[in-house]
Parts: C-alpha cells; structure tokens; sequence
C-alpha cells in the first residue's frame, strides 16, 4: 500500500512558468510534510516543510499548499528557472521532522529555456 | 562545514557477498537514518539510529543491519546480496534535539550486484 502518492510522473515547463506538483496521503498520523530536490548523482535536499496546523507557507519561489480534510498538499514552484530541472519528492512523517520519511514516487521537473 | 559524508562513493559486489557502507554526519547530529533508493523511485527507510540505540526499521529482511558508533558515525551491512539490492545507499542525519530541523541526506553509495 503506497501511502504517499505523487503526481505527475514528469512535468514539462516553460521557463518563467508555475509548476505544480501534487501529492495524497493516507495516515492521518502524519504531522510533517517535506519536500526534497534531487539532482542526478547526488542526494535528496530540502526545500520546504509544513506541518498539518499550517495551510499555506512561502520560502521564496517555493510554496506548499496544505488541505488537511482533503489529506493533499501541493508544491508550487513560480518564475520556474531551468536550474529548478530536478527530481522532486514529497514526503511524510509521523514524529514530526525527526521521524521516518515516507518518500513519494517522484516528478521529474523540466524547465525549458 | 562539511555535510553528510559517505563511503565508497560506488561499489561493484557479486550476488551472495557482503558489504559495508559508512557514514559520517555533520557535525553535532546525533541521528543518522538509512534509505534505499531503487532506481526511478523515492527513498525508502532502512534505520534510523540515535544516539547508538537503534530508534526504528524499516520493512527490510534481517539480512541488512546497522550501527551508530560513538561519534555517531554509522555502518550499514548487508549480507548474502541479491540482485535486487543494487540501489543508491543514502545516509541522512539530524540533530534530533526536537527542533525540527529536519534531515540532511549525502550523495550516497550506488551499490551495483552483479
């Protein structure tokens, strides 16, 4: 049973473009919600995080949207850049940001110039 | 400051063999965590350990172990290795004092089983 699924599998964008990248989950128990950047050969890294009292929170270009009822969040990435070509994964946890992530399946993000 | 550091970089191993992975965390996190990542997928949890006691497992075979050593650095193990186990390794750490700082990953082992 996939308890955090992602959506789309891949995402094309136009530089200067909103991309928007969504996942589901499951277990209500869950209280921290990540999102990581992956670039090929290296590691995943944090971008933003939220907890499920927030429904909104902006670091930069980078905003995640929370619907607790619903149990969705989404990533918005405005003024998409190339550079923002990556693997994004959400990702969940009960425990809060120090318990076990689980990851989504991933969306490869490309921005064209 | 360095980040998450891990060992090899990349390693070759026949089926049936063992290996060892290392990793080092940053400096001051006491909590090191292991995923597997197969190719095309998201992480999954392996371990996490925290402060040498292991703190949770992931639904992984006894053939994989792991341990937190005194200076936090860890090793994870994995016997009589299976095709299935090529995959990327990575390591995360966090300060785990309940601030919620959350994990910081390294680039990883790519384990290859031939």
């Amino acid at each position: 049973q996939q308890q955090v699924k992602q959506s789309p599998q891949s995402l094309i964008v136009q530089k200067g473009g909103i991309s928007i990248i969504n996942c589901a989950y499951e277990n209500t128990a869950f209280d921290y919600f990540p999102w990581y950047q992956q670039f090929p050969g290296k590691g995943p890294a944090l971008l933003i995080a939220i907890r499920p009292d927030v429904s909104e929170k902006k670091e930069g270009r980078f905003t995640i949207s929370f619907n607790k009822s619903a149990k969705q969040f989404s990533l918005h990435i405005m003024d998409s850049q190339p550079g923002d070509s990556a693997t994004y994964f959400c990702a969940a946890s009960k425990g809060g940001s120090q318990g076990n992530l689980i990851f989504g399946k991933g969306t490869k993000l490309s921005v064209k110039p | 400051d360095a980040g998450v550091t891990q060992s090899p970089t990349h390693l070759i191993k026949t089926r049936g063999q063992h290996v060892t992975l290392r990793c080092s965390p940053i400096s001051g996190h006491k909590s090191v965590s292991w995923y597997q990542q197969v190719l095309g997928q998201g992480p999954q949890f392996i371990f996490q350990y925290y402060e040498k006691e292991e703190r949770g497992r992931g639904n992984f075979p006894d053939r994989f172990s792991a341990r937190q050593f005194p200076n936090y650095s860890s090793e994870l193990n994995v016997n009589a290795l299976l095709l299935g186990d090529s995959a990327l390794y990575l390591c995360a750490s966090s300060f785990s004092s309940g601030l919620g700082s959350g994990y910081t990953f390294g680039s990883g082992t790519r384990l290859t089983v031939v």
